[in-house]
């Protein structure tokens, strides 16, 4: 089965703080791909980053980094230096082979991000 | 390019009635998907289409229809609302890249 674990709730941070969302997921798939998605207070879905299982290099784009880690089936985020425009709920999200057939895509419970001044 | 536009943004319906929410995409995308969104929830799937006259069930399709004449196209119907049908409606199309949605349409049913 399928699924996509995002333990952590609600993290509070202060600006400036680094910070990291945490993804577990599970697929029985060799190929597969994950997301992120960012949902701000004014609701909206903003796609951040899609990663395929068979790229293990990690990404970065500006205060944004991704670590995947097969090994440890893992996806995680870190915001370096948070701003408060970062307040948000961060989805993670996995799909299967075909990542534009993602009625197979699977969602996360979200963890929201609140980043205080 | 729009990419995914939704109407309407809010709505309250009151129980029984019946409405369509619209979803257009420009992007030419065969896929295209209705998903709800509870208070602190993920998003369900209602329905799914993978192109023009084609729709199948998601996991949560009971109280709602789609149809997708076009491949712009795929609004999603509500016959008898509910108070369990209060929730935020996210349309989206995907391509390879991963998915694009609406901003969302705030459903409240009383």
């Amino acid at each position: 089965a399928q699924k996509v674990t995002q333990a952590q709730t609600e993290i509070s941070v202060v600006e400036k703080e680094d910070v990291t969302l945490d993804c577990v997921y599970e697929t029985r798939d060799t190929t597969y791909y994950l997301f992120w998605y960012k949902q701000p207070p004014s609701g909206e879905l903003v796609f951040l980053i899609r990663r395929n299982s068979f790229d293990e290099q990690n990404e970065i784009s500006g205060r944004y980094s991704w670590n995947f880690q097969k090994s440890t089936s893992s996806f995680n985020f870190t915001i370096t230096a948070s701003q408060v425009v970062d307040s948000a709920v961060y989805f993670c999200a996995l799909s299967g082979p075909n990542a534009g057939n993602n009625r197979k895509l699977i969602w996360g419970l979200g963890t929201s991000l609140g980043v205080n001044p | 390019n729009a990419g995914v536009t939704q109407t309407p943004k809010f709505r309250i319906l009151k129980i029984g009635q019946s409405m369509t929410l619209q979803c257009a995409q420009d992007m030419n995308h065969n896929y295209m998907y209705w998903y709800r969104q509870d208070p602190g929830m993920g998003l369900k799937l209602i329905y799914y289409s993978v192109g023009a006259g084609i729709t199948d069930k998601g996991e949560v399709p009971n109280g709602y229809n789609v149809s997708r004449s076009t491949t712009e196209d795929f609004p999603l119907r509500l016959e008898l609302a509910a108070p369990s049908q209060t929730s935020v409606y996210f349309c989206a199309s995907t391509d390879r890249q991963g998915a694009f949605f609406g901003q969302g349409t705030r459903l409240t049913v009383v």
